[in-house]
């Protein structure tokens, strides 16, 4: 069965603390894995997607990286306007179909 | 440039109350999708769409239906609404790369 887990639940920085995610995956075939911010109230807003180990994507404070049962976003100084819940999700045997993670609540502090 | 618009944003139902959560996009995407997110469960597949007529479970299918007829619509029609169906709907459009796009959500409240 494919699963996708997220961790910490909840991250708490102070503004200008690096710090990382994890989401660890298991599962067949894997087409894609995606990231996602959610602000409160909001519907998830899609950052990164990583195909094969090895790859990685940037944006701004944001960075992505993939291996073969793990991915990391990685926050670098981040700042206030970075605190959201993070979303990892894979796709395996369509397009239409994403499973995601629980999320990583982030919350950053002036 | 609307996106994916889903209506209403906020319903009260009454248990065993049918109603219809709309969805539209106007990317030409041949994808869409119906996720549900509860607390601490992250968002889950209700159903899917690969192209107008096309469609096919997800993970939480029960107490839902869903058609495709045109692109740009994908209705999720809720047929005996159950205070277990009370959560927050997302629709999604889907490139064919993978990227999906999503609405703002319906809060949905089952009393």
């Amino acid at each position: 069965e494919d699963q996708v887990t997220q961790s910490p639940e909840a991250l708490r920085l102070q503004e200008g603390e690096s710090s990382s995610l994890n989401c660890s995956y298991t599962v067949s075939g894997l087409r894609g894995l995606f990231w996602y911010r959610q602000d409160p109230g909001k519907g998830p807003e899609f950052l990164f997607t990583l195909y094969s180990a090895g790859e990685e994507k940037e944006k701004e404070r944001l960075k992505a990286t993939l291996t073969k049962k793990e991915s990391f976003l990685h926050i670098t100084a981040p700042k206030p306007e970075d605190s959201a819940t993070y979303l990892c999700a894979v796709q395996a045997d369509s397009w239409g179909k994403l499973q995601f993670g629980a999320g990583t609540q982030v919350v950053v502090t002036p | 440039n609307a996106g994916v618009t889903q209506t209403p944003k906020f319903q009260v139902l009454k248990t065993g109350q049918s109603m219809t959560l709309q969805c539209a996009q106007d990317m030409n995407h041949e994808y869409m999708s119906w996720y549900r997110q509860d607390p601490g469960m992250g968002l889950r597949l209700i159903h899917y769409s690969v192209g107008a007529g096309i469609t096919d479970q997800g993970e939480v299918p029960n107490g839902y239906n869903v058609s495709r007829s045109t692109t740009e619509d994908f209705p999720l029609r809720l047929l005996s609404a159950a205070p277990s169906q009370t959560s927050v709907y997302f629709c999604a459009s889907t490139l064919r790369t993978g990227e999906a796009f999503f609405g703002q959500g319906t809060r949905l409240t089952v009393v």
